[in-house]
């Protein structure tokens, strides 16, 4: 089991650009979600996925913020345009939604937008 | 809304000692409380959990334990090794994806 990855692991960009963070969740997980952590604000959930759908996206903090899941291997968060309040770790989670399984996270993506 | 108090935010303990976190939820609808270390530059990783229909877990050096009715639940790890230094987060679910996660405590256990 490869775990969940993400990339790319660092990401420095300037104000204004787009940033794509990437997703690939664990095989025959159906849940996916995209957290952010800061020192101010800790974990957050920004938006919840289950068979691909978004279920909700209420912590997706402006309209910057899209995020999309093609397929049940594959998600993406974006930030257009980015700003310097978006630096932060991205982390993306997968579970199984039945019974009670755990969050499995990745090693995170870590934003710094100058 | 719902909210995860988590103490103490840092803890020192020499290697052997045991180590206390206490986190205190306040959706009574929570029935899931998983606990995650977080070592620098990796994401949480689940260490041990505990539903809502149980009073005690434990697994090795580590055990949680739950009390719904006063809304608490703590981790408690035995004969701690430096490798334990970390960051440990509480969490409680409430359905089936709300997670609220605590502030973190930065353990730091010396040698």
């Amino acid at each position: 089991d490869a775990g969940v990855i993400q990339s790319p692991r660092h990401e420095v960009t300037e104000m204004g650009q787009e940033v794509t963070l990437r997703c690939k969740p664990i095989s025959g997980h159906n849940s996916l979600f995209w957290y952010r952590q800061t020192m101010m604000r800790g974990l957050e959930l920004l938006i919840y996925f289950n068979n691909n759908v978004p279920i909700d996206d209420s912590g997706m903090p402006e309209d910057r913020f899209s995020a999309k899941m093609p397929n049940a291997s594959f998600s993406t968060l974006k930030i257009q345009p980015s700003e310097p309040r978006d630096s932060a770790v991205y982390f993306c989670a997968s579970s199984q939604r039945h019974g009670d399984s755990p969050l499995h996270f990745g090693n995170g993506t870590r934003l710094t937008v100058t | 809304g719902e909210n995860v108090e988590q103490h103490p935010s840092t803890l020192s303990v020499q290697e052997g000692d045991s180590a206390v976190i206490k986190c205190t939820y306040s959706d009574s609808a929570s029935n899931y409380f998983p606990w995650y270390k977080q070592e620098l530059g990796k994401g949480p990783q689940l260490i041990i959990d505990i539903r809502s229909n149980v009073g005690e877990k434990k697994d090795q050096r580590i055990a949680v334990t739950l009390n719904k009715t006063a809304k608490h639940f703590s981790l408690h790890i035995t004969e701690t090794q430096p490798e334990d230094s970390a960051v440990y987060f509480c969490a409680a679910r409430s359905g089936t994806y709300k997670y609220i996660f605590g502030t973190g405590t930065r353990l730091k256990v010396l040698a």
